[in-house]
């Protein structure tokens, strides 16, 4: 079946302009996640969803950053007035039903450049 | 609040050599642990992973050991072949995953 994926593989914006990235994950899970890789660094964890609610937002950097996921499929991460920091790999993963235990999967991530 | 420290890289090794990236942590109560790993030009996939203490992950030869006592979670393998050469991350995770920074690990004919 198919993984998770992520649209656009890469986005190059300018400061100060809004960007959306979304994440479609497999069909079926009810769990999803958006984290943040900058270079030579691990991913971060930015906000997980269970459902169409937001479980945990706390990895959220600051209230430019929001996402939804209306349906309880589909999530959009949209970034307000994007800055130099903000580029990075996002990525988003899904799995069945969230917890520690269930296997996170992974999309192949979209890179920011905010120039 | 939780954190993952693993052996900085990049690890360079001959093909058939002992491999061994140390992982420790810290966390309250018992998280799951887990290797992901990331080959050139793919995204991030799970290599093993252990739910509780003493468990033992495995897979593709590769071997981790949920040890409580010394909160470690060490990735080993007995014989490397280059196509293993990736990053490798430690974590651990509740509902998130936290991470640790990652290590190259190249393997030469």
């Amino acid at each position: 079946g198919a993984g998770v994926s992520q649209t656009p593989s890469n986005k190059v914006t300018e400061k100060g302009k809004y960007v959306e990235l979304r994440c479609d994950p497999i069909s079926g899970h009810t769990a999803l996640y958006w984290y943040r890789q900058s270079l030579g660094q691990g991913p971060e964890f930015l906000i997980y969803f269970q459902g169409t609610g937001a479980a945990d937002d706390s990895g959220l950097p600051n209230d430019r950053f929001f996402a939804v996921r209306p349906e309880g499929s589909v999530s959009t991460l949209k970034i307000q007035r994007t800055e130099r920091g903000d580029s990075a790999v996002y990525l988003c993963a899904s799995s069945f039903g969230g917890g520690a235990i269930d296997t996170q999967y992974f999309g192949p991530g979209t890179r920011l450049t905010v120039l | 609040g939780d954190s993952v420290t693993q052996m900085e890289g990049p690890v360079t090794l001959s093909e058939e050599a002992f491999l061994t990236i140390n992982c420790t942590y810290t966390a309250t109560g018992y998280p799951s642990l887990f290797w992901y790993v990331q080959y050139p030009g793919e995204g991030l996939q799970l290599l093993l992973k252990a739910t509780k203490a003493d468990d033992k992950g495995s897979n593709k030869g590769f071997e981790a050991t949920y040890r409580k006592e010394t909160t470690s979670f060490h990735l080993e393998k007995g014989s490397v072949q280059v196509s293993d050469s990736a990053v490798y991350f430690c974590a651990l995770g509740r509902d998130q995953l936290t991470f640790g920074k990652g290590t190259k690990l190249s393997v030469i004919p």
